[in-house]
């Protein structure tokens, strides 16, 4: 079964840290960039970071520069969000989501956020 | 960035009626448009890629068309599942950018 598996969320104070992550199976991890959304309680959708197969490049919206950071280890079939500086405004469900796939010279956007994992909770709040 | 813009925010209707969602871009984005399902307190679900592909064991019912900066969701016999809010999400350029969501209701 293809499935993504997000941990990590919880409570933080305002300016803690937090460290996601987000667990692959049922497909080849490694061949598929992936995205983080979140997405704040009773609120729309956000895109926040992307990152390709390989790791190699990154790209994050305004909302979080400077400090979230987006991960992943291929090996283990994980991808990560590490936040820093944490803000009330952060309070949100996060999702990891895939995203295209490069893989064998073929790429496809086929399953472009056609996979999402069932999303942590992270709230921040002293 | 792309602003993506859907209306209506919000709609009641019936079972069985013919449901019209739009999502307007600013700026063209191709055919690089996704629609999503979110049922209260669930995870998002694909239901249409490349701005017409039908996500495998979604319903005949779901269709999407439009092409540049107009795009519909249109749900021809609405059930009572479907009631829901639907989003529209371009993936021509980042930052990626969802619109705000409909809300269909039971009339």
């Amino acid at each position: 079964e293809v499935q993504l598996v997000a941990s990590g969320g919880g409570l933080v104070q305002p300016g803690g840290s937090l460290r996601l992550s987000c667990a692959a199976s049922g497909f080849t991890f490694s061949t598929y960039s992936m995205n983080w959304v979140r997405q704040a309680p009773g609120k729309g959708l956000e895109w926040i970071l992307f990152i390709t197969s390989s790791g190699n490049s990154i790209l994050d919206a305004a909302s979080v520069r400077g400090r979230f950071t987006i991960s992943r280890d291929n090996a283990r079939n994980s991808l990560y969000l590490q936040m820093n500086s944490l803000r009330a405004e952060d309070t949100a469900m996060y999702y990891c989501a895939s995203g295209d796939f490069y893989g064998g010279g073929t790429y496809s956007l086929h399953d472009v956020f056609g996979i999402w994992g069932h999303g942590t909770m992270v709230t921040v709040s002293s | 960035d792309i602003q993506m813009t859907q209306s209506p925010s919000a709609m009641s209707a019936s079972v069985g009626d013919r449901v019209t969602i739009t999502c307007r871009a600013s700026q063209d984005i191709s055919s690089y448009l996704i629609w999503l399902q979110q049922k209260p307190g669930k995870v998002p679900k694909r239901l249409i890629y490349g701005t017409s592909s039908v996500q495998s064991g979604v319903p005949s019912r779901f269709s999407g068309s439009g092409s540049g900066t107009e795009f519909t969701l249109t749900i021809s016999s609405l059930q009572p599942e479907d009631f829901a809010t639907y989003y529209c999400l371009q993936h021509s350029s980042y930052p990626r950018t969802f619109g705000q969501g409909t809300k269909v209701e039971i009339k």
